[in-house]
């Protein structure tokens, strides 16, 4: 089945652009999603890409897409404290609506 | 237009119950998703509804079901708990979970098996 990969923490100054990453085995995923997960909350989404698309952009957030590596990343510029959370990576896959990652630990500095 | 609502939030249970947890989709959506997340699992794929009927379940003991009614609201049973049954439970609604169409989570419902 689907295996989706992270790394599990991430540490960076307000200000500066984050950016985490994410690998995945699916190749045959039409979208592939992007969520965020602040303490004791559900999941929000915060953007997604198509997959025959390279990059997406919305206001502070862009998606890059790497479907040769199956590599994707979702860049956050000018990180503020409010953006510490856990960001998730989920791509469908066969019967399985999303198979998600473990997770990025975001940490912003002020 | 309202989000996707879960009842109850919080549940306190001692191993060997049973506990039914309720989901409401997004107006209009027809797809349930249940998941279940654990610190050491993360997010886990239960089963997923679509016109009161399951289309897929994930890799779970027969003591997780669930079932979809005709507004679309659904509802997971878990019967027999266990201590390791202690999770945070997430619905999502979208129009159709398997056709890749987005998934928009609730806020859970946290169970606590003591």
């Amino acid at each position: 089945g689907e295996d989706v990969e992270q790394s599990l923490f991430l540490s960076v100054r307000e200000g500066d652009s984050s950016v985490i990453n994410c690998t995945y085995t699916d190749s045959s995923s039409t979208y592939l999603y992007w969520y965020k997960q602040e303490p004791g909350a559900g999941l929000q989404l915060l953007t997604y890409i198509f997959s025959n698309m390279d990059m997406k952009q919305d206001q502070r957030l862009t998606v890059l897409l790497n479907k040769k590596d199956k590599h994707l990343s979702l860049r956050i510029a000018d990180t503020q404290t409010g953006d510490s959370a856990i960001y998730f990576c989920a791509v469908p896959s066969g019967n399985t609506p999303l198979v998600f990652g473990k997770g990025t630990r975001l940490s912003v500095i002020a | 237009k309202a989000g996707v609502t879960q009842t109850p939030r919080y549940l306190i249970k001692t191993r060997g119950q049973q506990v039914t947890l309720s989901c409401s989709p997004i107006s209009g959506h027809r797809s349930v998703s249940w998941y279940q997340q654990t610190p050491g699992q993360g997010l886990q794929f239960l089963f997923e509804y679509f016109s009161e009927t399951q289309r897929n379940k994930g890799n779970f003991p027969g003591r997780f079901s669930g079932r979809q009614f005709s507004n679309s609201r659904s509802e997971m049973n878990v019967s027999t708990l266990e201590l390791g049954d202690s999770a945070l439970y997430l619905c999502a609604s979208s129009w159709d979970a398997l056709d890749a169409d987005t998934q928009y989570f609730g806020p859970g419902t946290r169970l606590t098996v003591l």
